[in-house]
């Protein structure tokens, strides 16, 4: 079963807006990452937060993170249209056991 | 320019065909990964290799194979034995020890004909 899973499925938004999406996951975990993919092509590391951390800021992201609930958000400040990607968490314990959630599809309208 | 190469972009394999993915890199990892993507999907582990000559199965290795000779590469075969290989073949590396971080290849979509 997937551990990590985004919440919503699909996200659009107006150039400017911001964009929140969450990711919710469900066994202990070293830390947990956030990848951008853009259409057909391989992920792009953005952010790692680890399991002892509850909040990362890089650039226009903002990452948190909460393991009492076992979930954490990714915010995207004034959106652009280069943003516009899916975007995962993943989530695990070691590099070779990180598991995927199935993405946010994020739209950046003009 | 450091980075991981895939190759073919695209490639088709015809039934009972097996097809070979390259994956390259000059990052100097040890570990390096191959995942499968299907349509709207996350990313599932095919493979992963944490050092030369040794790789281990991911979650969905039947009908896949392997090798790592050299640190740098780890290709990937599609036997026939894999019934559904219509898929978005993702090529990553990590270094070992590090912060985890992955490093992806830009991919190769495989589509049966």
């Amino acid at each position: 079963s997937q551990q990590g899973e985004e919440d919503p499925q699909a996200l659009s938004i107006q150039e400017g807006e911001n964009a929140t999406m969450n990711c919710s996951y469900k066994t202990s975990i070293n830390n947990l990452q956030w990848y951008r993919q853009n259409s057909g092509r391989g992920l792009v590391h953005l952010i790692l937060i680890r399991s002892n951390e509850r909040e990362k800021h890089s650039g226009r992201l903002r990452v948190t993170l909460d393991t009492s609930k076992k979930s954490s958000s990714l915010l995207i400040t004034a959106s652009r249209a280069a943003d516009t990607a899916s975007y995962f968490c993943a989530t695990g314990k070691g590099a070779q056991k990180l598991v995927f959630g199935q993405g946010t599809r994020l739209t950046i309208n003009p | 320019d450091g980075g991981i190469t895939q190759s073919p972009k695209y490639l088709f394999r015809k039934e009972g065909q097996n097809v070979t993915l390259s994956c390259e890199q000059n990052l100097n990892h040890d570990a390096m990964y191959w995942y499968r993507q299907d349509p709207g999907q996350g990313l599932r582990l095919i493979y992963y290799s944490q050092i030369v000559n040794d790789f281990q199965k991911g979650d969905i290795a039947e009908g896949y194979s392997v090798s790592r000779e050299k640190k740098e590469s780890f290709p990937l075969t599609v036997t026939s034995a894999q019934k559904n290989p219509t898929a978005f073949y993702l090529c990553a590396s990590s270094q070992t020890g590090g912060d985890e971080k992955l490093f992806f290849g830009s991919g190769t979509q495989l589509s049966v004909l």
